[in-house]
């Protein structure tokens, strides 16, 4: 199993200009989550989604949008990226949700720079 | 305000010490979550934990609800535990925050 696979792996983008980034998990997973990580600072949830067709705003959802047409797949959308999002990001997965303790298993990180 | 504290947030230790990572929050969780970074960016979850004590293999998590407060302990460390230790928290629904990781260095 491949489990969580994010592409692409490193992506620089000038201000202005849109992108989607991939996660694709094979596990059979309901929920899926989209973080940032910056120096300094812990993950900060951007959005996440608790079955196929639904999604939620996590902490730091502004300038980001999210889709979950298939059960494997969550896209993370960037319509107009700013510097303010050069960041790393990280796609994560899990059986159920954090009240029913199933770990997340993460993908391992896009590297975004913005100029 | 719901806050995360890691302490320490770097730690370099002699192969074979025994290791504690602590972790304290704000106010009542749900459940508490101990993950590694490794250097190359991945990460790993280690335990998932909402009361008592769970072990895996050299690695010990415990949680203290009445406190507050959670501890990572590795036994004999060894280099290769050399990590980033990141603990996160979820008050409630599904949501978590993470605190910002203490670095581990284990030396030869």
């Amino acid at each position: 199993n491949a489990g969580v696979t994010q592409t692409p792996k490193f992506r620089v983008l000038k201000t202005g200009q849109s992108m989607t980034l991939l996660c694709a998990q094979d596990m059979n997973h309901e929920y899926m989550y989209w973080y940032r990580q910056d120096p300094g600072m812990g993950l900060r949830l951007i959005h996440y989604s608790v079955g196929e067709g639904t999604t939620a705003k996590g902490e730091v959802p502004d300038g980001y949008n999210v889709s979950r047409l298939k059960k494997q797949n969550f896209l993370l959308g960037l319509e107009s990226a700013a510097p303010s999002q050069t960041s790393v990001y990280f796609c994560a997965s899990s059986y159920s949700g954090v009240q029913d303790s199933y770990i997340q298993y993460f993908g391992a990180g896009t590297r975004l720079s913005v100029l | 305000k719901n806050e995360v504290e890691q302490s320490p947030q770097n730690l370099t230790a002699q192969e074979g010490e025994f290791i504690t990572i602590n972790c304290s929050y704000s106010v009542g969780i749900s459940a508490l979550h101990w993950l590694q970074q490794h250097p190359g960016g991945g990460i790993v979850s280690l335990f998932m934990l909402s009361s008592g004590k769970k072990k895996h293999g050299r690695l010990i998590a415990t949680i203290n609800i009445q406190e507050k407060h959670s501890s990572l302990h590795i036994t004999a460390s060894h280099p290769r535990d050399s990590a980033v230790y990141i603990c996160a928290v979820a008050f409630t629904g599904n949501q978590f925050y993470f605190g910002t990781g203490t670095s581990l260095t284990v030396i030869p």
